[in-house]
């Protein structure tokens, strides 16, 4: 069975500064690997997703993830965050070839002024 | 795209009474729907994978008799708290696995529901 970890729980970070939320899973088969955005009292949105093909994938709102094998992390980063990315992130696993997605513990991204 | 339609998106109740969720998928067609469960300030918990046609499949920790889910059709499904008690109240989300391409091996989410039992 696949597991996540995010090494951050909370993650405090001043407007227009870079930021990365990391991302570790562990499984024995090969994965789907993706980010979602929380806001309050809402449910999630997909930032981005690694299927296949180029381990830097691109996503919604100037976020993109790095997918590497060999330190099985998928860590997303913002060369440029504004208060507005302000939410819980959860980075997210799924066996290739299973239904069952599994969600890290989620990282609170806060942007201050 | 793809898009999940859950309701209520608030409900209070009292303790001993039911309340059902509903989850739909509206321009998709969802064999498979799953549902969380999500404490303050954690992460989801998956309770259970509803397919359509047939029984749920609940993960271990999980009454059962307690959340009963439907998936009567594809497009939608049904979590029931029986007899809910302060415990219960949680934020419950449900997801669909679009198939057509456009989720594309991902999930789309529900905006969630707020179940707060007094």
């Amino acid at each position: 069975a696949q597991s996540v970890t995010q090494l951050d729980s909370q993650v405090p970070v001043f407007e227009e500064a870079p930021v990365e939320l990391r991302c570790n899973y562990s499984s024995s088969v090969s994965v789907y690997l993706f980010w979602y955005v929380q806001y309050p009292n809402q449910g999630l949105q997909l930032l981005l997703k690694y299927l296949s093909g180029s381990t830097l994938v691109k996503g919604i709102n100037g976020f993109e993830a790095e997918f590497n094998k060999s330190q099985t992390s998928f860590h997303l980063r913002k060369p440029s965050v504004h208060i507005s990315d302000t939410a819980e992130y959860f980075c997210a696993v799924m066996d290739q070839g299973d239904n069952d997605m599994r969600f890290g513990a989620g990282t609170r991204l806060t942007v201050k002024p | 795209g793809a898009v999940v339609s859950q309701h209520p998106s608030r409900v209070i109740c009292k303790s001993g009474t039911s309340v059902k969720i509903e989850c739909r998928s509206l321009d998709f067609q969802a064999t498979t729907m799953f549902w969380y469960r999500q404490f303050p300030k954690q992460s989801l918990m998956l309770m259970a994978t509803s397919n359509e046609g047939s029984k749920a499949t609940y993960e271990q920790g999980v009454e059962k008799d307690k959340f009963l889910i439907n998936h009567a059709s594809l497009t939608l499904s049904t979590l029931t708290v029986t007899s809910a008690h302060p415990e219960d109240s949680s934020f419950y989300i449900c997801s669909a696995r679009d198939h057509s391409g456009q989720g594309g091996y991902g999930y789309t989410f529900g905006s969630g529901t707020r179940l707060t039992v007094v």
